[in-house]
């Protein structure tokens, strides 16, 4: 089956830096995406990694190795507007994308 | 309109009752989305169009059904609601036809089946 796994729940300090991770098992791959949602609300695209290494976009980093199914968003400079859930999703062999629970972030003063 | 709406932006509806939730873009994209979220579990598919005049089923098609008439409108109907159907839905759109682009997401609606 097709598995997308990512922690649950991360805490942080505001200013600090956290990594976010995701491994993934897919029939097929065509890219990775990261998206953040706030409470209550839509997922917003974040980032999109379909080749191996790191891309960055202001505070925000995604990592990706294909060959370890492996990828990592990276937040810098926490700010206390960064609490929200991070969405991992894979776009299999159809181009359908396969989606992570989510990786809920607190961030305190 | 600029993006994606959804409408109504919550419901409560009584078991075994027929709701159509409404999705409208006006982004021209041609592919468009139905997924459901609910808590601890991802986003799940239900249904999607490439293009309008076909759909297809996704993860979870089950007791949903959607028509894509035009490009900008793509209605989700439950014939008969469940109690298992409580979720919240979420409509998508991305440029392309069906091969990897960007999604971009309604506000969503909040369903309560009773």
């Amino acid at each position: 089956g097709q598995n997308i796994d990512q922690p649950t729940e991360m805490t942080a300090t505001e200013g600090a830096i956290v990594q976010i991770n995701c491994t993934y098992q897919t029939s097929g791959f065509n890219g990775l995406f990261w998206y953040q949602q706030h409470a209550g609300e839509a997922p917003t695209f974040l980032s999109y990694n379909v080749l191996d290494g790191l891309e960055e976009k202001g505070r925000f980093s995604s990592f990706l190795s294909r060959s370890k199914g492996y990828s990592y968003l990276l937040l810098k400079e926490l700010q206390m507007k960064d609490s929200a859930s991070y969405l991992c999703a894979v776009s299999d062999s159809n181009y359908q994308l396969i989606w992570g629970a989510g990786t809920k972030l607190i961030i305190k003063p | 309109i600029a993006g994606i709406t959804q409408a109504p932006t919550s419901q409560i509806l009584a078991a075994g009752r027929r709701m159509t939730l409404r999705c409208t873009q006006d982004m021209r994209h041609n592919a468009m989305y139905w997924y459901r979220q609910d808590l601890g579990l991802g986003l799940r598919l239900i249904h999607y169009s490439n293009t309008a005049g076909t759909t297809g089923k996704g993860e979870v098609p089950d007791g949903y059904s959607v028509s894509r008439a035009n490009t900008d409108d793509f209605p989700l109907t439950l014939a008969s609601a469940v109690p298992s159907q409580t979720s919240v839905y979420f409509c998508a759109s991305s440029g392309t036809d069906g091969t990897t682009d960007t999604q971009y997401f309604g506000p969503g609606t909040r369903l309560t089946v009773l």
